[in-house]
């Protein structure tokens, strides 16, 4: 069984400062784990993902994510927040061991960032 | 290049009526998804399409069918509609292979209300 977990229902953060948005992870082989985001009245956009290799992964729009096996964690962050950045975030998370392509989604963040 | 695209945008439904979502993705991608979007649940595997031919129930298949008439079309149908599918549905695509694998392309969502 896998199972992703966002523990904040809501972000708040003031345009300049930095950001980060949980997510810790459950899945009994090799985890991939992948964020997403969604404006507004649009589907879900892909940021990231954590397949192997390095454990701090880079993405679009300056996000990055770290991967913490020993925390089954996998954490987005941006050093620098935007009020464009204001939208709700997905962590999702497959088991890369498996067969079948089937990612679990987080209940997703909503990230509000203030002018 | 559409991407993923979803007809119709807005549907509004009355208990015990039929309708059909239609998806059509044009990027030759295998694999479909068909999700739903509820406050505070995240998104929610209906079902899926590994690849052209086949379709498996995902998490919360009752009510609903699908028909992967093609490579590139995937519907989702509603024979008897309820008010507990209100929601808003998304469908997916996966990309097959490639530095792009396993992310996911999301269409713009059906917002759906069932009265």
């Amino acid at each position: 069984a896998q199972s992703v977990a966002q523990p904040e229902d809501q972000v708040n953060v003031a345009e300049g400062n930095p950001l980060t948005v949980k997510c810790t992870y459950s899945v009994s082989g090799n985890p991939y784990l992948f964020w997403y985001v969604q404006y507004p009245n649009r589907g879900l956009q892909f940021l990231l993902k954590y397949i192997t290799g390095d454990n701090l992964v880079k993405g679009s729009y300056g996000f990055e994510a770290e991967f913490n096996k020993s925390q089954t964690s996998f954490h987005l962050k941006k050093p620098s927040a935007l009020v464009s950045d204001s939208a709700l975030y997905f962590c999702a998370v497959r088991d890369g061991t498996g067969g079948s392509y089937i990612p679990t989604f987080g209940r997703g963040t909503s990230l509000i960032v203030h002018p | 290049n559409a991407g993923v695209t979803q007809t119709p945008k807005f549907q509004v439904l009355k208990t015990g009526q039929s309708m059909t979502l239609q998806c059509a993705q044009d990027m030759n991608h295998n694999s479909m998804y068909w999700y739903r979007q509820d406050p505070g649940m995240g998104l929610r595997l209906i079902y899926y399409s590994a690849s052209e031919g086949t379709t498996d129930k995902g998490e919360v298949p009752n009510g609903y069918n699908v028909s992967r008439l093609n490579k590139r079309e995937f519907s989702l149908r509603l024979e008897s509609a309820a008010p507990s599918q209100t929601s808003v549905y998304f469908c997916a695509s996966r990309v097959s292979g490639g530095a792009s694998y396993n992310e996911q392309f999301f269409g713009p969502g059906t917002r759906l209300t069932v009265l």
